[in-house]
């Protein structure tokens, strides 16, 4: 199956600093990627979906100007998490589509904010 | 909005055994995706269903995509350690891009 990557796969920062995280798509071309939250023992939250070289479409109640998402090649998307605070800290999982309808995840970040 | 209804939430059962486990929606879906997830890992894709009434095999796995295309159900036959994991059905409603997921089936196995 395709080939997923995030980087980083953990990470701690200090609450008011803001924390990057890529999903790469290794070996294939995904003209879209999704960026998921997820909290312990729950389903997959979608936060927003990141269309290459357009503005990415947020799900009702994720702020924007808080989780920027790029888009800006055919491999990769990121997800900056801005001044963030502890209630922001998760499990960060990115997916991208290929031609089809399915879609190929990430390994997960695991954002923690002291 | 669509939701996934996934049943059982919990499964514990002893190595060998079969497994089964589905999810239902009151809408309908254009397809319908198997994942599983270990613990602080991503979701690995399983197996994929397109057309209503399609029977799907991977292994020891297989999966229904219903004929109303509102239901799917994935059956483990002789459950071996390995297949421990929470297990997600997810269902991409017509003209979306997005998935809809339920909400997860976890499995243990007593060896």
């Amino acid at each position: 199956g395709a080939v997923v990557s995030q980087h980083p796969s953990r990470v701690i920062c200090k609450s008011g600093t803001s924390v990057k995280i890529e999903c790469r798509s290794l070996d294939f071309q995904a003209t879209t990627m999704f960026w998921y939250r997820q909290f312990p023992k729950k389903s997959l939250m979608l936060m927003a979906t990141s269309n290459e070289g357009s503005k990415a479409t947020y799900e009702q109640g994720v702020e924007k100007d808080k989780f920027l998402i790029n888009h800006a090649s055919l491999t990769l998307s990121t997800l900056t998490v801005t001044s963030a605070h502890p209630e922001d800290s998760s499990f960060y999982i990115c997916s991208a589509r290929d031609r089809s309808a399915e879609q190929y995840f990430g390994p997960g970040t695991r954002l923690t904010v002291t | 909005g669509q939701q996934l209804n996934q049943s059982p939430q919990s499964m514990f059962i002893q190595e060998g055994e079969d497994v089964s486990m589905n999810c239902t929606s009151s809408s309908i879906f254009n397809t319908w995706l198997w994942y599983k997830q270990d613990p602080g890992e991503g979701p690995v894709l399983l197996i994929a269903l397109y057309k209503a009434g399609e029977l799907t095999s991977n292994g020891r796995l297989t999966a229904q995509f219903g004929i109303t295309r509102k239901d799917s159900f994935l059956n483990i036959s002789a459950s071996i350690p390995s297949d421990v994991g929470i297990y997600f059905c997810a269902g991409q409603p017509q003209g979306a891009q997005k998935l809809v997921f339920g909400q997860g089936t976890r499995l243990t196995i007593n060896p």
